[in-house]
């Protein structure tokens, strides 16, 4: 069965540090990469996305992600966090050729910024 | 533009009392739907999916069921609660129209059952 995993339960960092939160999954085929932000309060949203194409991938609040297909692997970074970023965040995977689009996620890891 | 409801927002339901938490989706036709169960450090757990009106894939085997009356209506129901049921429950949509599995996911409703 596919999983999802997330190494880092919780991350405690200053603001200006960087970031890498990783990411492994256990799927040999296709498969769509996503990271999910929730910020303290609000709605899970869509950090960042991969399908296709070229496998460092930008998304919002200066985030962005790397695929490596042979390491089965999609970890997230920032070069700078702010205290803005704390939140939880979400790794998740889908089949590429799937028509339920069902997302298997990983543990989810809990970012604290200090001021 | 595309939105997501559910409510109640909150609830709190003694054992063995009833459950519906709804969700319904705005802007989209034939959208899939999902329900979540997010447990602190456990992540998201998918309970049930739907492609279309009557078509429930349950994906846990537990206490809960779900029906989907609606193309734009997902309602997640249990006869009888259990303390185990207590959690975080997010409703999920993709739309219809479009050829990736992006997700887009609702406020949630938090369950205490007591």
């Amino acid at each position: 069965a596919q999983s999802v995993s997330q190494h880092n339960h919780h991350v405690i960092l200053s603001e200006a540090a960087s970031l890498e939160l990783g990411c492994n999954y256990s799927y040999g085929g296709t498969v769509n990469l996503f990271w999910y932000v929730q910020y303290p309060g609000q709605h899970l949203q869509l950090l960042l996305k991969y399908f296709s194409g070229d496998p460092l991938v930008k998304g919002i609040k200066g985030f962005e992600a790397e695929f490596i297909k042979s390491k089965f692997s999609f970890n997230l970074r920032k070069p700078s966090v702010q205290w803005s970023d704390t939140a939880e965040y979400f790794c998740a995977v889908n089949k590429g050729s799937s028509n339920t689009g069902k997302l298997i996620f990983g543990q989810g890891t809990t970012l604290q910024v200090k001021p | 533009s595309q939105t997501i409801h559910q409510w109640p927002a909150t609830l709190v339901q003694p054992v063995g009392s009833p459950l519906s938490l709804e969700c319904t989706v705005e802007g989209t036709s034939n959208p899939n739907l999902y329900w979540y169960r997010q447990a602190a450090g456990r992540g998201l757990q998918l309970l049930f999916y739907s492609v279309g009106i009557g078509q429930i894939s349950s994906e846990v085997p537990q206490n809960l069921s779900a029906s989907r009356p609606q193309d734009r209506q997902f309602i997640l129901s249990s006869k009888k609660l259990l303390l185990s049921d207590s959690g975080f429950y997010l409703c999920a949509y993709t739309p219809g129209e479009t050829t990736y599995n992006e997700q887009f996911f609702g406020p949630g409703t938090r369950l205490t059952v007591l």
